[in-house]
């Protein structure tokens, strides 16, 4: 099993509709959740964190987190064609070694056609 | 606010040299600094963990002679490709936190290395 998985991809939504993506973790003892976007060729931009249990809303960004089904997800409303990007999942090591890395999931692929 | 740079931003060079790239915290102070590498089309590889003032902490496979990371102060880390070669290539990235290592982690721009 992977430490991090996401769905894939890649995902293809209209403009103006919801783009859901999912991510599931194996460390149980994560605490601390990060979206980031990721466009081509470029680094990673930070989109969300979270770190409790719920719903954390920004802007048109919803991440939700449930951590007793080690489950992350982000909601993007409203989607428009320069959400188009990688958006990788990464949850953060609560312990040990891997206190405060971040584990990057393979990331999912979004296309927001007009 | 929590601007990371890098420099430079693309480098080639010749099999067998060295390259430097710097990362630096513009409006805050890093305790700790991450380096990255990402291969096409795959997701980013934690290479080491740099803390200010201290001997960086390498990721299981990652060389450690052969990338020599510097956290000589609070806003730059440096990390230096010896002797690369081809197998090299590739985006490095590095990130910053603004507190500690469990927070956020702000990313550079990237370097992408071409090794000929």
């Amino acid at each position: 099993q992977k430490e991090v998985e996401q769905n894939s991809g890649p995902l293809s939504v209209p403009e103006g509709a919801i783009a859901s993506l999912n991510c599931t973790y194996s460390d149980r003892v994560s605490q601390s959740f990060f979206w980031y976007r990721q466009y081509s060729g470029k680094s990673p931009e930070l989109i969300m964190s979270i770190y409790s249990n719920g719903d954390k809303e920004d802007g048109r960004f919803t991440a939700q987190l449930n951590k007793a089904s080690q489950y992350v997800s982000l909601l993007i409303r409203d989607s428009q064609p320069s959400d188009s990007a990688t958006y990788l999942c990464a949850p953060a090591g609560a312990g040990g070694t891997s206190y405060g890395k971040l584990t990057f999931g393979q990331g999912t692929i979004l296309t927001v056609h007009p | 606010g929590a601007v990371v740079s890098q420099h430079p931003s693309w480098v080639i060079c010749k099999s067998g040299t060295s390259v430097k790239i710097e990362c630096r915290s513009l409006d805050f102070q890093a305790t700790t600094m991450f380096w990255y590498r990402q291969f096409p089309k795959q997701s980013l590889m934690l290479m080491a963990t740099s803390n200010e003032g201290s001997k960086a902490t390498y990721e299981q496979g990652v060389e450690k002679d052969k990338f020599l990371i510097n956290h000589a102060s609070l806003t730059l880390s440096t990390l230096t490709v010896t002797s690369a070669h081809p197998e090299d290539s590739s985006f490095y990235i590095c990130s910053a936190t603004t507190r500690g290592p469990t927070d956020t982690q702000y990313f550079g721009p990237g370097t992408r290395l071409t090794v000929l």
